[in-house]
């Protein structure tokens, strides 16, 4: 499968760990998103690489969230101290350089699905 | 910031077409697009409009009108299949923007 993948799939925690999850993008896309989705609602924007570099982070986006792509390839998102209303699914997309159609045409994972109790 | 509004749900049968209108807010633009997702599934792309006027793929059609700010999806044929989430969504810079999605349903 050369699609995007997401690891692990589901994560439930306890408020106040840790959790860090994973995303493969497809190969040759050098464009990376991780998006928050939540019950009845769009997938809303947490940040951007392009290659390693991370171009934009959403103002909604609290400290305790980071996010890296050390070699321009994966991506990790780690949530520290994470709260109950961090429960949503975590989705990663990626995408071809250029304009127009490459920035609407992403390609998405599977989704993390993180519940905090 | 960007807002887009579209209807919460849409029910047909099969055989029938649906039109599912979004509008939009933004402080840039570069494209409004269409996402489907099933339940439990990953949002997959269906169309992009850059400029004005309808782009047909198949049994789907999405038409842009910037003037007005305005876009809709029309499914055409509806097939069983098609009972899912649909997401309008604007292109601002780096990210896109999604609209909180139509759910249409289609009924045999």
């Amino acid at each position: 499968d050369t699609g995007v993948s997401q690891d692990p799939r589901h994560k439930i925690t306890k408020r106040g760990q840790n959790v860090t999850f994973r995303c493969d993008p497809i190969s040759e896309h050098n464009r990376l998103y991780w998006y928050r989705q939540t019950l009845g609602q769009g997938p809303e924007f947490l940040t951007y690489f392009q290659n390693e570099a991370q171009l934009e982070k959403s103002r909604l986006l609290s400290d305790r969230f980071s996010a890296e792509r050390p070699k321009g390839s994966f991506s990790t998102l780690e949530i520290q101290r994470t709260e109950q209303g961090d429960s949503a699914m975590y989705l990663c997309a990626s995408s071809l350089e250029g304009s127009g159609r490459s920035y609407n045409e992403q390609f998405f994972g599977p989704g993390t699905r993180l519940t905090v109790l | 910031g960007q807002s887009l509004e579209q209807p919460s749900e849409v029910t047909a049968v099969e055989g029938a077409i649906v039109q599912i209108n979004c509008t939009y807010q933004t402080s840039g633009f570069y494209g409004l697009s269409w996402y489907q997702q099933h339940d439990g599934g990953a949002p997959t792309f269906l169309s992009y409009n850059g400029l004005d006027g309808l782009e047909e793929t198949g049994r789907f059609s999405s038409f842009l009108s910037r003037s007005d700010s305005y876009g809709y999806l029309l499914l055409q044929e509806l097939q069983m299949k098609d009972s899912a989430s649909y997401f309008c969504a604007v292109a601002v810079r780096n990210k896109l923007s999604f609209g909180a999605g139509t759910t249409v349903t289609v009924r045999a």
